[in-house]
């Protein structure tokens, strides 16, 4: 079973410049999570699909980042303006079910260094 | 916001020891997850145990929860250099279906000395 895919791998960018992360989960997993994780710390979550709807999105800072999962499939994190504090490990996650009844799959994170 | 924190920040020991994790955390909960995250890796799961349950086995791990005091550990018995890596509990809560979240702690570096 693939498992789930994540690209770039690594990103440097100036600050105030734009990038944009995609993710291609698990097939069949109706739940997608985004999250950011700073260097030693743990995982914090950004945004959550179910399907290609958004369940929750109360911790992204939505001045600067947009998502979207098209067709409840493929999804994308953008971040327009990047500022310095955005430096960080970007990753994504799907499971079968939603509300966290299942596991999560992660990908490997899109490392994200903003100079 | 994090749920869950883990104690100790890190831990180091001899191949062979066992390892013992804790984690707190604050609000009513649907279930616990435990996962495991290589230097550079994404994160990989362990074991996940239900609200309804206390413990819970799987190969050299065992998992406790004690929802009375909101904490849960993970043992790792007859460690191995290859188990090191950060652990992190993930606790599940929300108000209800696919609202509940996925929140993880701070996590605990384990370090298995050869």
């Amino acid at each position: 079973e693939a498992g789930v895919a994540q690209s770039p791998r690594y990103k440097i960018i100036e600050k105030r410049q734009s990038v944009a992360f995609w993710c291609n989960p698990i097939s069949g997993h109706a739940t997608l999570y985004w999250y950011q994780q700073i260097l030693g710390q743990g995982p914090k979550l950004l945004i959550q699909f179910q399907n290609n709807g958004v369940v929750d999105d109360s911790q992204l800072p939505k001045d600067r980042f947009s998502a979207e999962r098209l067709k409840g499939v493929d999804s994308t994190l953008k971040i327009q303006p990047a500022k310095l504090e955005d430096s960080a490990v970007y990753l994504c996650a799907s499971s079968l079910t939603g509300g966290g009844l299942t596991e999560a799959f992660f990908g490997q994170g899109t490392r994200l260094t903003v100079v | 916001s994090q749920q869950g924190e883990e104690d100790p920040q890190a831990l180091s020991i001899q191949e062979g020891e066992n390892a013992t994790m804790n984690c707190s955390y604050k609000t009513s909960i649907n279930n616990l997850q435990w996962y495991r995250q290589n230097s550079g890796r994404g994160l990989v799961h362990l074991i996940l145990i239900r609200s309804n349950e206390r413990e819970k086995h799987s190969g050299r791990l065992r998992v406790t929860l004690d929802t009375s005091k909101k904490s849960s550990s993970l043992l790792i018995t007859a460690s191995r250099a290859a188990d090191t890596a950060s652990y992190f509990c993930a606790t599940v809560a929300g108000p209800s279906g696919s609202a509940r979240q996925l929140t993880f702690g701070s996590g605990t570096q384990l370090t298995v000395l050869p």
